[in-house]
């Protein structure tokens, strides 16, 4: 199955900067990698997301870069806003087998944005 | 409101009983997932059902839970002789496709509480 590690665990920024967060995954045959975003008590919710056909994919202040021969996708946000403070979550799928779709998530990064 | 729809939001019960929890997905979406969060933690994935047939089970999920998805609409989650340790978020998450880059849309879950 698909094993996937995040990295960092808690990043802390001052309003205005960049923040990476940075995953791995194993399974070379997964080829959709999505970011979510998840509020205190709320639901994930979908931010961005790679297909591995491309290697990079912008929306506005956010960005995805996929690397898919070291194996490994990030999330960039630029001009960092309070309101971007959350828990942030990439994911890989399992590629075959009856798992179609199914995602394993990375441990979590929770960004503070500090005003 | 047109995204997936759990039921109840919130339930607290006592050590040994029996819970249900419901999902609507998204009208149409083929696939429904289920997955347990517990605080600071990344989504698990508990089970799978492509329409009507439950194609994966987690080995998260013991004897004691069980899914039915029966017309291929919506889903129930339950778990009978609750233990503490079953106390977490109850996530639904439905895509509709037929391959692994598919977008899934999560539900706000059930905070299940067993005291």
């Amino acid at each position: 199955g698909e094993n996937v590690e995040q990295h960092p665990s808690t990043l802390s920024v001052q309003e205005g900067d960049s923040a990476v967060i940075k995953c791995t995954y194993s399974d070379s045959a997964s080829n959709y990698f999505p970011w979510y975003k998840q509020e205190l008590g709320k639901r994930p919710q979908l931010i961005i997301d790679i297909r591995s056909n491309v290697g990079e994919k912008k929306d506005q202040r956010i960005a995805v870069t996929l690397n898919k021969t070291a194996k490994h996708f990030s999330l960039h946000i630029t001009e960092t806003q309070p309101e971007d403070s959350a828990v942030y979550f990439c994911a890989a799928p399992n590629a075959g087998g009856t798992s179609y779709g199914k995602l394993t998530f990375g441990q979590g990064t929770i960004l503070t944005v500090h005003p | 409101d047109t995204g997936v729809s759990q039921n109840p939001r919130h339930k607290i019960t006592k050590r040994g009983q029996n819970v249900t929890f419901r999902c609507d997905p998204i009208s149409e979406h083929n696939r429904l997932y289920w997955y347990r969060q517990t605080l600071g933690q990344g989504p698990e994935f508990l089970t799978y059902f492509q329409n009507e047939a439950q194609l994966e089970k987690s080995r998260l999920l013991s004897d004691r839970f069980s899914a039915e998805r029966p017309k291929g609409s919506f889903s129930t989650l339950e778990i009978q002789r609750t233990e503490q340790g079953d106390s977490a978020m109850y996530l639904c998450a439905s895509s509709l496709g037929q391959g692994a880059n598919t977008e899934a849309f999560f539900g706000q879950g059930t905070r299940l509480t067993v005291v």
